[in-house]
């Protein structure tokens, strides 16, 4: 069954980087999109971009231009979603997920991201 | 960027008994290829979301069918025939007619 299963929580510091990792199984990773969505704690859902990872092609929204940095190692079936330059306002659950940006049909279990001094 | 707008955002219903929860898009979203790229997600308590329902009324394999999905252009429905107590949770309805995907801001289900 396809499985996305994400690095641990985080806690990181104001103006640090974060690095979350999303393992996919049971399915050709390099033949479905991988997006990622953030939640900020009790609040509603954010759609940040998404990538190929046959390709390696990424787009994303205009709000994380120049911090946000998605990247994948098919030899793992490993996507990973960098965010730069933190604030308090980064603290959120960050989901990868698997589909197209129509049929957003696989999530992992999110990894929850701290941003605190 | 699409506004998504849900309507109620909480909404207290009894067991057996039907729920609806609309959604309004603030530009039509039916696509220059002829689809209208509008689903519905549901998120149980302490869960990441799940997808129910895409391209307005297509259900995916496995969502119950108590679950549908109507509507055209900028107005939808998500209807719950009978609701049960596993259908608890917020529900949202997400856009992908155009760049970027947007979320609606959550109904929440409870039981009353």
């Amino acid at each position: 069954q396809v499985q996305l299963v994400q690095s641990g929580a985080e806690v990181k510091k104001p103006g640090a980087s974060v690095k979350v990792s999303c393992k996919a199984s049971g399915y050709t990773f390099t033949s479905y999109e991988i997006n990622w969505v953030r939640q900020a704690t009790g609040q509603g859902l954010e759609w940040m971009g998404w990538m190929s990872p046959n390709s390696g092609q990424t787009g994303h929204i205009q709000k994380f231009q120049g911090r946000v940095t998605m990247t994948r190692d098919t030899s793992i079936s490993t996507a990973y979603m960098e965010l730069s330059s933190l604030t308090s306002e980064d603290t959120a659950v960050y989901y990868c997920v698997r589909g197209t940006w129509e049929l957003l049909e696989h999530w992992g279990q999110g990894t929850l991201v701290t941003v605190s001094s | 960027d699409i506004v998504m707008t849900q309507t109620p955002l909480s909404s207290p219903v009894t067991l057996g008994q039907p729920a609806s929860i609309s959604c309004r898009s603030s530009q039509s979203l039916v696509h220059s290829d002829g689809n209208t790229y509008l689903s519905w997600l549901q998120q149980r308590p302490g869960q990441p979301p799940r997808l129910l329902i895409y391209k307005i009324s297509n259900r995916l394999s496995g969502v119950p069918d108590r679950f549908s999905g109507s509507g055209a252009g900028t107005d939808f429905t998500l209807k719950i025939s009978k609701v049960e107590a596993e259908d608890v949770g917020v529900y949202y309805c997400t856009q992908a007619s155009q760049f970027p995907v947007t979320f609606g801001q959550g109904t929440r289900l409870e039981i009353k």
